[in-house]
């Protein structure tokens, strides 16, 4: 089976410019969790996708937006970047199981905001 | 919610010398433990989990025993190689769904 893929691995955008950001699940997973990873925070939940529902969301503001398709595909998208916004993206998809089950993660998307 | 605390890095050994790598957690009810390894560049891969108490999970050397009594779920490895230099994540759900949080990382340097 082929892993969580995420396009694409490396971006540079400037301030005030968007970003979208992919992420094809394994295959049958139908759940996709979204993590910003930095050197001062770690690991902090942005959103989670169930069925192209959004079912739990982190502590970020609402320039962090996210979407998932019928495919399970997930998007995640953020407007008006700010320096602080450069972080490693990753995005992590698993099966159905309330919280029991692993979650598979894909290489992330690194964002450099200039 | 539920919380995790994991002893900080980075932790440098030498090869084939004994790892212990602290977490402790906070949770409502007795909720699955994991341990995640993220090596240089990549995403972070499971490792091991336990999914009740006293449940004992293994992997590539690697043991974690889920205590409730302490509620700790520490890691160790009874002698670790150059290729167990990563990050190593405790993790637990949280805030229901897929909702996970993790501990802060703590990187380990195995040298030769």
């Amino acid at each position: 089976k082929a892993g969580v893929t995420q396009t694409p691995r490396y971006l540079i955008k400037t301030r005030g410019q968007q970003v979208t950001l992919s992420c094809s699940p394994i295959s049958g997973h139908r759940s996709v969790s979204w993590y910003q990873q930095t050197p001062g925070q770690g690991l902090q939940f942005l959103f989670e996708y169930f069925s192209e529902t959004q079912r739990n969301k982190g502590n970020f503001p609402g320039r962090f937006s996210g979407r998932q398709f019928s495919n399970s595909r997930s998007e995640m998208n953020v407007s008006t970047l700010e320096l602080g916004d450069s972080a490693l993206y990753l995005c992590a998809s698993s099966l159905e199981a309330g919280g029991r089950t692993e979650q598979y993660f894909g290489p992330g998307t690194r964002l450099t905001v200039t | 919610g539920n919380s995790v605390t994991q002893m900080e890095g980075p932790v440098t050994l030498s090869e084939e010398a004994f790892l212990t790598i602290n977490c402790t957690y906070t949770a409502t009810g007795y909720p699955s433990l994991f341990w995640y390894v993220q090596y240089p560049g990549e995403g972070l891969q499971l490792l091991l989990k336990a999914t009740k108490a006293d449940d004992k999970g293994s992997n590539k050397g690697f043991e974690a025993t889920y205590r409730k009594e302490t509620t700790s779920f520490h890691l160790e490895k009874g002698s670790v190689q150059v290729s167990d230099s990563a990050v190593y994540f405790c993790a637990l759900p949280s805030g229901g769904y897929q909702k996970v949080t993790f501990g802060i990382g703590t990187k380990l340097q195995v040298i030769p």
